[in-house]
């Protein structure tokens, strides 16, 4: 069974641009969650989605985005990027219900840095 | 009130002996505690979770122990080997919120 999968492995931008990440979770499961682990700052929650839709954002600005395909990929944007947001985005998926309890079954990251 | 705070950022253990990382929290709401190990270039994978309503948890060589009253819980690695040098963070569920509050991290090395 194929696990969680992120593109791309890295990417680098300039401050200002745009940046686009993708996810495709593991088959059957429907609820997507995506983590910046920053260093220094451990893993921060930053939004939640199941069926399609944004259930729960963290604590970060409207410049991060995203969104949830009808087949349950996903993708988070960040707009305006800024030299704190280099980090490691990680994306997470569960089947529905099971990522209330933790269980969370995590990509290997995509890698962005800010220059 | 939303933190959790993981102790110590940094252990060594010979192998063959027990590494112990502690975990505390303020939020006497969340509800489910995780802990998550990561190798370098991985992601974070889930090694064992354990309820508030439950002491203690063990799966193999890996226990959580579990103090409500403290609003602290533990990992226990009996038997260290060499393959478990990682990063083990702990965590704690945020009721219905899909949200994981993640502690610092603690990386491990065992020696030989």
């Amino acid at each position: 069974e194929a696990g969680v999968t992120q593109s791309p492995t890295h990417l680098i931008k300039t401050r200002g641009q745009q940046a686009t990440l993708r996810c495709s979770p593991i088959s059957g499961h429907t609820s997507v969650y995506w983590y910046q682990q920053a260093l220094g700052l451990g893993l921060q929650f930053l939004l939640w989605y199941d069926e399609g839709e944004e259930r729960n954002r963290g604590n970060f600005p409207p410049r991060f985005s995203g969104r949830q395909f009808p087949n349950y990929s996903s993708e988070l944007n960040v707009n305006a990027l800024d030299l704190e947001d280099s980090a490691l985005y990680l994306c997470a998926s569960s089947p529905r219900g099971r990522g209330l309890t933790g269980e969370l079954f995590f990509g290997e990251g995509s890698r962005l840095t800010v220059l | 009130q939303q933190q959790v705070k993981q102790s110590p950022q940094s252990l060594i253990v010979q192998k063959g002996g027990i590494s112990i990382i502690n975990c505390a929290y303020e939020n006497t709401a969340f509800d489910y505690f995780p802990w998550y190990q990561q190798f370098p270039g991985k992601g974070p994978a889930l090694l064992i979770a354990i309820r508030p309503d439950v002491s203690e948890k063990k799966e193999g060589r890996f226990t959580i122990s579990f103090n409500k009253s403290a609003k602290q819980f533990s990992l226990h690695i009996m038997d260290s080997q060499p393959g478990d040098s990682a990063t083990y963070f702990c965590a704690a569920s945020h009721p219905n919120t899909g949200k994981l509050i993640f502690g610092q991290g603690t990386t491990l090395q065992v020696k030989p």
